[in-house]
């Protein structure tokens, strides 16, 4: 059974930077079969993609957050992470890390980005 | 950006009535491949997403066979038939043919 658990910080203050880790049990990123994912949720509104990232390194992002953002990933480790430079109140949000678009899907983070 | 607007963003249902849930995209999700790539998803409350239906009409493991879908190109359509208490909560539909992937709005679905 396919199990992800994210990982990090609960506040970050603004303009710095969010780092979260997403750790997977019961697959193996390295056997290339899936592309592995970050959306979020922002309190009280819908799904937003942010990106995704390959076994390779290969990845795609969210324009709107592409400046921003690094998505990378640890083979070694079975485990892919997220960073998100100068946050802001905005970037306040549920993080989910999952499977491709598939799932499943981790039980989510809460991050707030307040000083 | 392919932009998904579904329909409505609301619904109560009442429990064994039917309810259905459109999703309209800016461009074909009509892959060469014969499939739509297109996603459905329910978050439940206080839950994660969860996968409902792949590739349009492809029903995920464990998914009971009262929600199905269909569509293709740009119009796809979920339906739950027989609506449960559990059925509650938000639906989604995702596009996944080109990055950076997109979600419709979200529709709520409640219980009369």
């Amino acid at each position: 059974q396919v199990q992800l658990q994210e990982s990090g910080p609960g506040l970050v203050k603004p303009s710095q930077t969010l780092s979260l880790t997403c750790s997977v049990s019961g697959a193996s990123i390295s056997d290339g079969s899936y592309y592995w994912s970050w959306i979020r949720q922002r309190p009280g509104k819908g799904l937003e993609w942010i990106g995704i990232i390959y076994y390779s390194g290969l990845t795609h992002y969210n324009p709107s957050l592409k400046s921003r953002l690094t998505i990378s990933v640890d083979t070694s480790k079975n485990q892919f992470s997220l960073k998100l430079t100068s946050v802001t109140a905005a970037d306040s949000a549920v993080y989910y890390c999952g499977r491709d678009h598939l799932g499943p899907w981790g039980q989510g983070t809460l991050v707030s980005v307040s000083s | 950006e392919i932009l998904m607007t579904q329909s409505p963003l609301s619904l109560a249902v009442t429990p064994g009535e039917s309810a259905s849930i459109s999703c309209r995209s800016s461009q074909s999700l009509l892959h060469n491949t014969g499939y739509n790539y297109l996603d459905w998803y329910l978050q439940k409350p206080g839950h994660s997403p969860q996968l409902l239906i792949s590739l349009g009409s492809k029903r995920a493991s464990g998914v009971p066979d009262r929600f199905s879908g269909s569509g293709s190109g740009t119009d796809f359509t979920l339906k739950i038939s027989r609506v449960e208490a559990e059925d509650v909560g938000v639906y989604y539909c995702l596009q996944v043919l080109q990055a950076p992937w997109t979600f419709g709005q979200g529709t709520k679905l409640e219980i009369k």
